[in-house]
């Protein structure tokens, strides 16, 4: 089975703090992706991307950025946390395009407090 | 623009009653593929099923199904004969070829005993 991990299930930060979030799979997936849920607005895309060092803007991509420094992991990092960034973050990763277009599997999700 | 709407925002149904979950999609792209995901109380979504723009056959899986149309640019998702444990969120999404997932705003489904 496809695993996807994400460091932390709860996360509580002050406004202000640098925020790493931290995604690891283990099925050599080209792609991964963060994205963040909120009630009623479902999940939205942050970031992207399809390789090592490679990243792309998804909808929301104001106040984060990314890091993929290894196939197997995927960062997303809020520069200076605020408030309006509490939320539910999910990471996800799907095989590339040469394997045709592949679901994407999704970690459990951190559920992040900025006080 | 590619837009997923799922117009039910939340369905409550009684165990055993037959349960459908609207998605309608709009893109301008013949190739695209549509996906159903699951995301139980526990938080994790668990994906359920993929289409491709060409194949519009419906599918059956046990109690689920799905029915694909095109023309009315629909990806509707029924549960038969719904469980407690169907209770969940469940997501529709849409995408294109070589990018990421653009979902609908999620149906919470609450079965009752």
């Amino acid at each position: 089975d496809v695993k996807v991990t994400q460091s932390s299930r709860y996360l509580v930060k002050r406004t202000g703090e640098k925020v790493f979030l931290e995604c690891v799979q283990d099925m050599d997936h080209e792609n991964m992706f963060w994205y963040r849920q909120d009630p009623g607005l479902g999940l939205r895309l942050i970031y992207f991307s399809y390789d090592v060092k490679m990243k792309e803007k998804g909808d929301i991509p104001e106040g984060y950025s990314v890091s993929r420094e290894k196939k197997e992991r995927f960062s997303l990092i809020l520069e200076s946390a605020s408030t309006n960034q509490t939320s539910m973050y999910l990471c996800a990763s799907s095989f590339g395009m040469e394997l045709g277009d592949q679901p994407q599997h999704f970690g459990d999700g951190t559920r992040l407090s900025i006080l | 623009a590619q837009k997923v709407t799922q117009a039910q925002t939340e369905i409550s149904v009684v165990e055993k009653e037959d349960v459908t979950l609207d998605c309608v999609y709009e893109t301008r792209d013949t190739t695209y593929y549509l996906f159903w995901y699951k995301q139980p109380p526990s938080g994790e979504l668990v994906f359920l099923i993929r289409r491709n723009s060409f194949d519009e056959q419906n599918e059956i899986s046990g109690r689920y199904s799905w029915n694909f149309q095109k023309s009315t640019s629909s990806f509707n998702f029924t549960i038969t004969a719904s469980q407690v444990v169907d209770s969940a969120v469940y997501f529709c999404a849409l995408k294109r070829a070589g990018t990421a997932l653009i979902f609908g705003k999620g149906t919470t489904l609450s079965v009752s005993s």
